[in-house]
């Protein structure tokens, strides 16, 4: 089984301030990982997937995470964040093989102050 | 444009009734998912279907049922067995070239029980 732990269930940062927003997972099995953002009273989109090679994967927006498998992470970082980035962002993971379901951790909203 | 609509945008429901919350995708994709997402738990998966006429139940599928009869529609009832239904209901989709395919979705329907 897999499971999904983001510990941040709510970050406020000001504008042009860097951010990071963790996700940590469990899993008996290599895994796929994933980042998405979901603004108000709207559905998930992708920022970005980690399937294999560079740790560092780049994403939408200027968003970037880092795999790094022997601490079983996936963090999302971004140098300097707009108002526009105020959203909430869920980390999740797939198993390489055997199944189509997507295990999602429970968020991190992100606040972008002025 | 490509993508997935979820219709209504608002539903509210007596107790003891039924309703059905539609969702279609014209992505041609396979693959097709119902969540529901409450505050501060993240998306839970109620159902997939990965071809038609055939699903499977996902983690909590107690008080719902779906249908595949067409690929391009997976309409999701929220059964007056569903003990506290008020909840964002997300639809997505998915192809099935590969595990890793991203997962595109619907903006929601939250549905509130009167």
């Amino acid at each position: 089984a897999q499971s999904v732990t983001q510990l941040d269930s709510q970050v406020p940062v000001f504008e042009e301030a860097p951010v990071e927003l963790r996700c940590n997972y469990s899993s008996s099995v290599s895994v796929y990982l994933f980042w998405y953002v979901q603004y108000p009273n709207q559905g998930l989109q992708l920022l970005l997937k980690y399937l294999s090679g560079s740790t560092l994967v780049k994403g939408i927006n200027g968003f970037e995470a880092e795999f790094n498998k022997s601490q079983t992470s996936f963090h999302l970082r971004k140098p300097s964040v707009h108002i526009s980035d105020t959203a909430e962002y869920f980390c999740a993971v797939t198993p390489t093989s055997g199944t189509y379901k997507y295990i999602f951790g429970t968020g991190t909203r992100l606040k972008v102050l002025a | 444009d490509g993508g997935i609509t979820q219709s209504p945008k608002y539903l509210f429901r007596k107790e003891g009734q039924n309703v059905t919350l539609s969702c279609e995708q014209n992505l041609n994709h396979d693959a097709m998912y119902w969540y529901r997402q409450d505050p501060g738990q993240g998306l839970r998966l109620i159902y997939y279907s990965q071809i038609v006429n055939d699903f499977q139940k996902g983690d909590i599928a107690e008080g719902y049922s779906v249908s595949r009869e067409k690929k391009e529609s997976f309409p999701l009832t929220v059964t007056s067995a569903q003990k506290n239904p008020t909840a964002f209901y997300l639809c997505a989709s998915s192809t099935l070239a590969g595990v890793a395919d991203t997962q595109y979705f619907g903006p929601g329907t939250r549905l509130t029980v009167l």
